[in-house]
């Protein structure tokens, strides 16, 4: 079955930028019709959606982040990313990368997260 | 941009008990897009419930949704050890999606 797995520097200094990949094993990213998105959940807080890219390529932000946000997908690798500028201490969280049909289906397969603190 | 509302924030039953929480919308969802999930400590979100009624697949009966337009429902008929978690209810009928706040369920 398909799996998602987060991978990038667990340490970003602030006003840097965090990157972020999402390996998808297990079938194509660019097969079917899906929804690939990142969230993040500040340490004993909920979960923000960041944004998304479909299969297509166009994506969705979140108004509060989408002035920092570039998601984006390497379809030879499998993978995509997620790139935050200007990063601030606010940042620090656990990021997970997930996937929705296209449908009425919700998020049905998320990645294990990956913990990124931001600072000096 | 759909605000969503959980209530109670806290639940503390026992098990064997019936669980109730609730999300509320600032607006209707479109097409019952609303999902709930389970989340235990270091694990990511489950998902339990989409389309606001449908469970998705390998998740008991005894969690059902329920809702339409601004109104939803998350239902454990009989709760297990197992059910204690966070739940997050979210839409994803618009973007951009949200989350609720979440309702922690603890043992009482």
């Amino acid at each position: 079955q398909v799996q998602l797995q987060e991978s990038g520097p667990g340490l970003v200094k602030p006003s840097q930028t965090l990157s972020l990949t999402c390996t998808v094993s297990g079938g194509s990213i660019s097969s079917g019709s899906y929804y690939w998105s990142w969230i993040r959940q500040p340490a004993g807080k909920g979960l923000e959606w960041i944004g998304r890219i479909y299969t297509s390529g166009s994506t969705n932000y979140n108004p509060s982040l989408k002035s920092r946000v570039t998601i984006s997908v390497d379809t030879s690798k499998n993978q995509f990313s997620l790139k935050l500028s200007s990063v601030t201490a606010a940042d620090t969280a656990v990021y997970y990368c997930a996937r929705r049909p296209v449908g009425r289906t919700g998020m049905d397969v998320w990645g294990q997260g990956t913990t990124v603190t931001v600072s000096s | 941009e759909i605000v969503l509302t959980q209530s109670p924030g806290t639940l503390s039953l026992s098990p064997g008990e019936r669980a109730t929480l609730s999300c509320r919308a600032s607006q209707s969802v479109s097409s019952s897009y609303l999902a709930w999930y389970q989340q235990k400590p270091g694990q990511a979100p489950r998902l339990l419930i989409y389309g606001a009624s449908s469970r998705a697949t390998g998740i008991p009966d005894r969690f059902s949704g329920s809702g339409s337009g601004t109104d939803f429902t998350l239902t454990i008929s009989r709760l297990e050890p197992e059910d204690f978690a966070v739940y997050y209810c979210q839409q994803y009928g618009s973007s951009p999606l949200a989350f609720g706040q979440g309702t922690r369920l603890e043992i009482k």
